[in-house]
């Protein structure tokens, strides 16, 4: 079964601090990873996914994520946070390509960007 | 990108109303989903679809009960809601299992 873990429920941080959101994972299988960002009152947008190939992988606003398998981790990161970051984040996992592998989703990150 | 909507943003109901939610995605992915969530809960899976008549159970499907008549379309059924349902409910639908695609939300209030 796979599951996912994200450290902090609530991560805060100065405009144009870095932001690093973390997020370990379990899966029998390799897996598939992905960032979800939520803003208030709205629906999950993707930010980024890995599905196989290079490790790091780039995403929309500025976000990146590396999976390291060693350490069965996928951390999103963005050098310098904005404002308009704050938002609840989410990461998710997938086991493979097979239809009915459903994403399991870790608690959620909210991220608080502070002026 | 896929299109995913959800019938309503906002809904009231009442306690015992029989509730349907409705998703409609305008791409042919095979999995559909419906989530709620919760504060300090994340995004608990209440039912999934991968394919047309066919369902699954999630973490949470006490109370609940889905239908999936045609691929595009999922829904989301309360029999007798309760104020204990009272969420933010989020479909999604997917291919492949690769990313899945969320509609806006449907924030349901039981009064």
């Amino acid at each position: 079964a796979q599951s996912v873990t994200q450290l902090g429920s609530h991560v805060s941080v100065s405009e144009g601090a870095l932001v690093l959101l973390r997020c370990n994972y379990s899966s029998s299988v390799p897996p598939y990873l992905f960032w979800y960002v939520q803003y208030p009152n709205q629906g999950l947008q993707l930010l980024l996914k890995y599905t196989t190939g290079a490790t790091l992988v780039k995403g929309i606003n500025g976000f990146e994520a590396e999976f390291k398998k060693s350490e069965t981790s996928f951390h999103l990161t963005k050098p310098s946070a904005h404002m308009s970051d704050a938002a609840e984040y989410f990461c998710a996992v997938s086991e493979g390509n097979n239809a009915g592998n459903m994403l399991t989703f870790g608690g959620g990150t909210r991220l608080m960007v502070k002026p | 990108d896929v299109k995913v909507t959800q019938s309503s943003r906002y809904l009231v109901k009442r306690t015992g109303e029989k509730v349907f939610l409705e998703c409609v995605q305008d791409m042919d992915h095979e999995n559909m989903f419906w989530y709620r969530q919760d504060p300090g809960l994340g995004l608990r899976l209440i039912y999934f679809s991968y394919d047309v008549k066919m369902k699954e159970k999630g973490d949470i499907p006490e109370g609940y009960s889905v239908s999936r008549e045609k691929k595009e379309r999922f829904s989301l059924i309360l029999e007798s809601a309760s104020t204990n349902q009272t969420s933010m409910y989020l479909c999604a639908a997917q291919g492949g299992g690769t990313e899945a695609f969320f509609g806006q939300g449907t924030r349901l209030t039981v009064v």
